[in-house]
């Protein structure tokens, strides 16, 4: 089955700590996506990736560091820089919806990262 | 920036209800999408209504779209337990660039 692999599901990090998030996609989309999810609230764009080797800030990059390799890999670095970083992370990637050719996000599960 | 609002943040009801929520944008979009996630796991995409659609119907769900009024409705009908989840909509605003802005949501509740 394609999809989304995010890992790990959750990850406990001390202050200070660089922390890498893994996305991995089977699906065979260009672009690719990491959202940031805080209790009761909606996503935020921290990064996205167009094309391999390509990639821009989103609404909130700063203390986020990206990279895009491999078409299907797009791994999160959340930094020290980051101030307030406990939060749950979503990878996703774009399709083409089959009733309208707009295009779609799919999501992987989410990793929740805890800062102790 | 929240490009979409949904309205109401939470909504409860029995089982085999109706349930409405809204979300408001602020500019010009290509198309808006309504997604549903369950606690703790990852958005499912349930329908997009392009700007030159007023209304479409899934299944149980009917969507509602006024670019005059800049907003949207999500309709599920004859509500399930299984219906409970929180409900984002999503917009892909023109010129974008394929960044859909998302609300904060509408958490549902149904009650058996």
């Amino acid at each position: 089955d394609g999809g989304i692999t995010q890992s790990p599901k959750y990850l406990f990090r001390k202050e200070g700590q660089n922390v890498t998030l893994s996305c991995e996609q089977n699906l065979n989309h260009d672009a690719m996506y990491w959202y940031r999810q805080d209790p009761g609230q909606g996503l935020r764009l921290i990064y996205y990736s167009q094309i391999v080797n390509d990639f821009q800030k989103g609404d909130i990059a700063e203390g986020y560091s990206v990279s895009r390799e491999k078409k299907e890999s797009f791994p999160l670095t959340v930094t020290s820089a980051q101030k307030n970083p406990t939060a749950f992370y979503l990878c996703a990637s774009i399709r083409g919806d089959g009733s309208s050719g707009a295009n779609v996000l799919t999501f992987g599960a989410g990793s929740r990262l805890t800062v102790l | 920036s929240q490009q979409g609002e949904e309205d109401p943040q939470a909504l409860s009801i029995q089982e085999g209800e109706n349930a409405t929520m809204n979300c408001s944008y602020k500019t010009s979009i290509n198309n808006l999408q309504w997604y549903r996630q369950n606690s703790g796991r990852g958005l499912v995409h349930l329908i997009l209504i392009r700007s030159n659609e007023r209304e479409k119907h899934s299944g149980r769900l009917r969507v509602t779209l006024d670019t005059s009024k800049k907003s949207s409705s999500l309709l599920i009908t004859a509500s399930r337990a299984a219906d409970t989840a929180s409900y984002f909509c999503a917009t892909d605003a023109k010129g974008s660039n394929y960044k859909l802005t998302f609300g904060k949501g509408t958490l549902l509740t149904v009650n058996p």
